[in-house]
């Protein structure tokens, strides 16, 4: 299976602090996404990474992808309260060529005002 | 912006009943598909449909789903007899291109199956 696991399953942070949080693939990919889903909604889609970039930075956030290691970080900088949600990593699979994403289990990010 | 709309937003069904959750992807996208979250779970990959068929599928999509593009903006899910495990908020999703390019899947708010 290619789905990827996130940690922490929980981080609860002071507004202000930056939150990072990781994800592990198993399989090779062409590309990531993160996304972030607030309660009981949708999954509004941050970033997306290709396999051959290893940093992208869209506003506060920032990602890494790591292909040796088949993982990737995300890191909310200036967290606010209104980022609490739970972030989800999704890949591809170059693998099977499968055109969907596999998610992985999500961070549930709690940002103390 | 253009955005992945689903109706309806909350359903409850008697077990054995059929269900249709619609959807209408982003006007140029071509390729769609069906996820489903059961309540503290991860997001599961249920279907995607490119050129008016199913390309590919999970083990959950089996006999009892079915998808159809009934005209040029509808997307919809059909479970014939639901389950108790089906209850499930389950997410409409398109994309322009394909994943494996590099595209984005943009997705809708989801619609609440609660199967009683």
């Amino acid at each position: 299976s290619q789905q990827g696991e996130e940690d922490p399953q929980a981080l609860s942070i002071q507004e202000g602090e930056n939150a990072t949080m990781n994800c592990s693939y198993k399989t090779s990919i062409n590309n990531l996404q993160w996304y972030r889903q607030n309660s009981g909604r949708g999954l509004v889609h941050l970033i997306l990474i290709r396999s051959n970039e290893r940093e992208k930075h869209s506003g506060r956030l920032r990602v890494t992808l790591d292909t040796s290691k088949k993982s990737s970080s995300l890191l909310i900088t200036a967290s606010r309260a209104a980022d609490t949600a739970s972030y989800f990593c999704a890949t591809d699979s170059r693998q099977t060529g499968a055109n969907n994403l596999f998610f992985g289990t999500g961070t549930r990010l709690t940002v103390i005002p | 912006e253009p955005e992945v709309t689903q109706t309806p937003s909350h359903q409850v069904t008697q077990m054995g009943q059929e269900v249709i959750l619609r959807c209408v992807p982003i006007s140029n996208h071509l390729y769609f598909y069906w996820y489903r979250q059961i309540l503290g779970q991860k997001v599961e990959f249920l279907v995607s449909f490119y050129n008016n068929e199913i390309s590919e599928k999970s083990e959950i999509f089996d006999d009892q789903f079915s998808v159809e593009r009934p005209d040029g903006s509808n997307f919809t899910l059909k479970i014939r007899s639901t389950k108790l495990e089906d209850s499930a908020m389950y997410f409409c999703a398109s994309s322009e291109m394909s994943v494996t390019n590099g595209n984005t899947i943009y997705f809708g708010e989801g619609s609440w199956l609660t199967v009683v």
